[in-house]
């Protein structure tokens, strides 16, 4: 199994602003991700983090909104980018482990006045 | 329509029941997660399916993976508080990619 560390677990910002989720996994993972699960909705899936290189995104997201670093096998950052409400989200980072079983952590949620 | 649909969206029943819930893919199912997650938390890794007609046991939770059917079935036995929540699938789409389904909400009546 793969224990994983979010921070912050919870946030109120103010519009415009920008703030810095990390995510720490207690071991060496090759895949990590993040999702958004807006308010009453299901997980969709924002980027691949990728360690050494630019992150993957999905339809939908970019880089400039979400900005992702992997500076290592077990941390990954994820930056939510001149805020709207419309962000406010919990956000959620996985890892795929070498077990190939996809754990997730504890969420971030952030709201956006 | 949804890639991957969960039924039902929610469910009540009483503490003691046997409850089922489905998820139903319109593509091939390669691989299939259950999560539970409590409001507002992260998802808490329940079990993975990889093969047709797979079944898995934790506790008094059941799940199997109908491959044909591109279907998967999670079985509650005994219902009580504790396994009140949200419970998500998730079809692996790519490697460690997952779509979701919309969840289905779990309350358990003491």
């Amino acid at each position: 199994s793969a224990v994983i560390s979010q921070k912050p677990s919870r946030d109120i910002c103010q519009r415009g602003t920008s703030l810095t989720i990390q995510c720490q996994v207690d071991s060496q993972v090759t895949m990590m991700f993040w999702y958004r699960q807006q308010p009453g909705q299901s997980l969709t899936l924002i980027a691949t983090a990728n360690q050494g290189s630019e992150a993957t995104y999905e339809s939908g997201f970019v880089i400039d909104k979400f900005p992702i670093s992997r500076p290592n096998l077990t941390f990954s950052t994820l930056t939510v980018s001149n805020m709207s409400p419309e962000d406010s989200s919990i956000y959620l980072c996985s890892v795929e482990t070498s077990g190939n079983t996809i754990y997730f952590g504890e969420g971030s949620w952030l709201t956006v006045v | 329509s949804q890639e991957l649909e969960q039924s039902p969206q929610s469910l009540i029943v009483q503490e003691g029941k046997n409850l089922t819930i489905n998820c139903t893919s319109s593509k091939t199912l390669y691989g299939l997660y259950w999560y539970k997650q409590k409001y507002g938390e992260g998802l808490i890794f329940l079990m993975m399916l990889q093969k047709g007609g797979e079944e898995k046991s934790h506790e008094k939770i059941t799940a199997k993976l109908d491959e044909k059917k591109q279907q998967s079935s999670l079985h509650i036995t005994a219902s009580q508080p504790s396994h009140a929540g949200i419970y998500l699938c998730g079809a692996v789409r790519n490697t460690g990619k997952l779509i979701f389904g919309q969840g289905t909400t779990l309350q358990v009546k003491p």
